[in-house]
């Protein structure tokens, strides 16, 4: 099966420019992740989707971060404006399962560098 | 509050020599542990899960609940086995998100 997919790869921007992300999961998964790894750091949740509805965005620092999932398929994830601080790699996952011991299933990542 | 803590950055062995990477939580219910793996120029991925008991690569890991840990193993480390590896939790409740922990770079020498 087609793993998960994303765009771009990488993104140069200035500072206080907006940027957006695009994730694709796999066919048939209802949930989706959002994560924002810094460099050095592990990956952190951002946002979850179950189909199209958020579980948990209790992380998304809402004031310049939003994202969405229409139809409960693919997804954006959009930052406006942006921060030296939010140079990381954004990684999109998505697993099969709804509820109980389940498996994530990542995206290559976007690389964001902030200047 | 869900945590997991890494303390080994780095971690060099020889091949053929045993490994351990360190991984201990904090959670106050019983959460799921997991070990994630992602090689060079490659996506992360699920290396092992503790409920599934199962050797993945040679690779073991017992949830030790009383010492709060989840230290990952191979008694005989392969060159192939040089990668970042994360350990996570997911805890009981119904989002079951992932927290991890910061990896350790594991580079296994000839």
């Amino acid at each position: 099966e087609a793993g998960v997919a994303q765009s771009p790869r990488y993104k140069i921007i200035e500072k206080r420019q907006s940027v957006a992300f695009w994730c694709n999961p796999i066919s048939g998964h209802a949930t989706l992740y959002w994560y924002q790894q810094i460099l050095g750091q592990g990956p952190k949740l951002l946002i979850q989707f179950q189909n199209n509805g958020v579980v948990d965005d209790s992380q998304l620092p809402k004031d310049r971060f939003s994202a969405e999932r229409l139809k409960g398929v693919d997804s954006t994830l959009k930052i406006q404006p942006a921060k030296l601080e939010d140079s990381a790699v954004y990684l999109c996952a998505s697993s099969p399962r709804t509820g109980g011991s389940y498996e994530q299933y990542f995206g290559p990542g976007t690389r964001l560098t902030v200047t | 509050a869900q945590r997991v803590t890494q303390p080994e950055k780095l971690l060099s062995v020889f091949k053929g020599a045993p490994v351990e990477l360190k991984c201990n939580y904090s959670y106050s219910g019983s959460p799921e542990l997991f070990w994630y793996v992602q090689y060079s120029r490659q996506r992360l991925q699920l290396l092992l899960r503790h409920i599934s008991r199962e050797s993945i690569k040679g690779f073991t890991a017992d949830l030790n609940k009383g010492e709060t840990s989840f230290h990952l193993k191979k008694p005989f480390a392969q060159e192939e086995d040089s990668a970042m590896y994360y350990c996570a939790l997911s805890g009981q409740g119904s989002a079951r998100q992932l927290t991890f922990g910061s990896g350790t770079q594991l580079t296994v020498l000839p």
